[in-house]
């Protein structure tokens, strides 16, 4: 059984910029939520996808958009980088979504300059 | 106001020594209350959950919940080199599967 892995794991984009961030789920998973973590945060919501769909979103503006495809990796876009997005992208796999047991996967750290 | 409030610490503590790490929540509906391990370098780690008021054990790790306060705690006895980490505690809306993350309480165990 595989963890959740995701790529790339560093990234340095300029402000105005575009980015993609991939993720892949823990076997037998078919949940993916994304958070943002920036340094000395806890992690916060960005949204979920639940069998392709997305299914509850946090806080964030319709620059950050994502996908899920049929064997449950999903994708993080973001358009329009601001320098304020430079932080830690968590994504995490659960089965269902309640997101009581939901595995993170190591993050992809993104420096906006 | 932050919906989780963290105490931010850092603590430093001998090895052997209990540590007390506590959040408070500002939201009733909440249900579900997580405490999370990271790493430098690392995404969190769930270490136990709980849904109701009192305590959950396992192993050197004990959750507590005061619902009637919105206070929660991680206590972590003979506490370990290895336990060095930052610790997360987390608030989950099972309704919207979202869970709402303090800021972290970094510790460091000295041996």
């Amino acid at each position: 059984e595989t963890g959740v892995t995701q790529s790339p794991t560093h990234l340095i984009k300029t402000r105005g910029q575009q980015v993609t961030l991939r993720c892949s789920s823990q076997s037998g998973h078919n949940t993916v939520s994304w958070y943002q973590q920036a340094l000395g945060q806890g992690p916060q919501f960005i949204f979920q996808y639940y069998r392709e769909e997305e299914n509850g979103r946090g806080n964030f503006p319709p620059r950050f958009s994502g996908l899920q495809f049929p064997n449950y990796s999903s994708e993080l876009n973001v358009n329009a980088l601001e320098l304020d997005d430079s932080a830690l992208y968590l994504c995490a796999s659960s089965s269902g979504t309640s997101g009581k047991t939901q595995y993170f996967g190591p993050g992809t750290r993104l420096l906006v300059l | 106001q932050k919906e989780v409030e963290q105490d931010p610490g850092p603590l430093s503590v001998p090895e052997g020594a209990i540590v007390s790490l506590n959040c408070t929540y500002s939201n009733s509906a909440f249900q579900y209350f997580m405490w999370y391990r990271q790493y430098s370098r690392k995404g969190p780690e769930l270490l136990m959950y709980t849904y109701s008021s009192g305590n959950k054990e396992d192993g050197r790790f004990t959750a507590q919940v005061d619902k009637s306060s919105k206070y929660i705690s991680l206590f972590i006895r003979d506490s370990q080199p290895s336990d060095s980490a930052t610790y997360l505690c987390a608030i989950l809306h099972t309704n919207a599967g979202k869970s709402t993350f303090g800021d972290g309480t970094t510790l460091t165990v000295k041996p």
